[in-house]
């Protein structure tokens, strides 16, 4: 159980397209999702904190009109990467917590998304 | 604030010896922790948890871990390594309110045959 599936799960594209990346809990409700990126080599930066049906939170430093997250639905997730350019390029992973567990329980991570901005 | 820390950032070991990847932390509370692996453009898969119960807590795949409150420690062992568990692995800690996850900077662990 605990399955979050991420799609796409390579995206390779111009520089000034905009990408969208899903995030899906397949067998669970989530009312929070996360998104991380991460560089080469590097540990997982997070960048948001997606709430079910109220405005994502993002850390410092994340431009929230650069990355757009949606979470419109207990199961989905979605954040898009607008107008992006070749430092865009990353590799972005989301995370679930199933709605019914309590703060301290893990999250399910989904197997990310490799965004090469040419 | 809380942090932690993975002391080795490569750890190189022979099939079938023993694995230890050390982590320590920083907290003012008490911490949820956890080890998650990755392997090579995939996500993160959750080895273990210590959640304030048991201190030796078990894993998938043979891995363990302690949670020594007097180190402030979570090192994660395995008896023995196989060729398979070659990855990234990373010590994680939650916020006091649960709300977010701090990763160490993580340990490539490195299996030769």
């Amino acid at each position: 159980g605990a399955v979050v599936s991420q799609h796409p799960s390579r995206v390779i594209c111009k520089s000034g397209t905009s990408v969208k990346i899903e995030c899906r809990s397949l067998d669970f409700q989530a009312t929070t999702m996360f998104w991380y990126r991460q560089f080469p080599k590097q540990s997982l930066m997070l960048m948001a904190t997606s709430n079910e049906g109220s405005k994502a939170t993002y850390e410092q430093g994340v431009e929230k009109d650069k990355f757009l997250i949606n979470h419109a639905s207990l199961t989905l997730s979605t954040l898009t990467v607008t107008s992006a350019h070749p430092e865009d390029s990353s590799f972005y992973i989301c995370s679930a917590r199933d709605k019914g567990t309590v703060s301290n329980q893990p999250q399910h991570f989904g197997d990310g998304t490799r965004l090469s901005i040419l | 604030a809380q942090s932690v820390t993975q002391l080795d950032s490569h750890v190189s070991v022979s099939e079938g010896t023993p694995v230890l990847l050390r982590c320590n932390y920083s907290s003012s509370y008490s911490p949820s922790l956890f080890w998650y692996v990755q392997h090579p453009n995939k996500g993160l898969q959750l080895l273990l948890k210590y959640t304030s119960a048991a201190t030796l807590v078990k894993g998938i795949n043979g891995f363990e871990a302690e949670f020594k409150k007097s180190e402030t420690s979570f090192h994660l062992t395995k008896p023995s390594a196989h060729m398979s568990d070659a990855a990234e692995y990373f010590c994680v800690v939650t916020n006091q309110a649960g709300t977010a996850l701090i990763f160490g900077k993580g340990t490539t662990l490195s299996v030769s045959s």
